[in-house]
């Protein structure tokens, strides 16, 4: 199946810091998200990035799908941003679908 | 109430025991996920309903079963589970199972001894 790999897989950053995520995947992808999971557990919908950029206030994501990667980069961090970052991704061939999350980065953002 | 609701959102209970993880979207979509996540492993699909249509079942052992009654409701039945059951229980709904746009509810810790 699908390989997801995730780097780095951990990150300190000082508040204020700026940082980039990296998914890299092992074949061509249908569909790309980017989630953050905070230190209580729930699951947050980032971006919705199959290809290009996509940016939310202090968040931007770029896919480039040719070259089988995504980035997620965070700006002007808060203590806030802590927690996991996953990418997932899915492969549709007709009915079979195949979904994969990645191991995830754990970012701590320090006061 | 919006989003995706799961209840309860932790259990603790023995390996003899039944129990039943419930999870509701209020976001009118069709497809319903259930995932684990245990410590240092990435999130494990292991059950997908298409308009209550189980699509996906992902080797997941037969204690546990699941139920989707309606496209707004999720269920999880849990019967002799194992200490390594203990996990975090996720569940997710998207407009349809064929793109990825999930939406996540806050889970339920689950701890088997």
């Amino acid at each position: 199946g699908i390989q997801v790999e995730q780097s780095p897989p951990d990150l300190i950053l000082q508040e204020g810091a700026n940082s980039t995520l990296r998914c890299n995947f092992s074949d061509s992808v249908n569909n790309l998200q980017w989630f953050h999971q905070n230190p209580w557990g729930q699951l947050i919908n980032l971006f919705y990035i199959p290809s290009g950029t996509k940016q939310n206030g202090r968040l931007s994501a770029t896919t480039v799908a040719t070259e089988r990667y995504s980035l997620l980069y965070i700006s002007s961090s808060q203590t806030t941003d802590s927690g996991v970052y996953f990418c997932a991704v899915m492969i549709s061939s007709g009915s079979a679908r195949q979904l994969t999350f990645g191991s995830g980065t754990q970012l701590t953002v320090l006061p | 109430e919006t989003g995706v609701t799961q209840t309860p959102r932790h259990l603790v209970m023995g390996m003899t025991n039944k129990k039943s993880l419930k999870c509701e979207q209020h976001l009118g979509h069709n497809a319903m996920y259930w995932y684990k996540q245990s410590a240092k492993k990435p999130l494990e699909l292991m059950f997908v309903y298409s308009l209550e249509e189980r699509v996906e079942n992902n080797s997941v052992p037969s204690r546990f079963s699941p139920e989707c009654p309606n496209s707004s409701h999720l269920f999880l039945h849990l019967h002799t589970l194992q200490p390594e059951d203990s996990a975090l229980y996720l569940c997710a709904s998207s407009q349809v199972w064929v793109g990825l746009e999930q939406f996540f509810g806050p889970g339920t810790r689950l701890t088997v001894l």
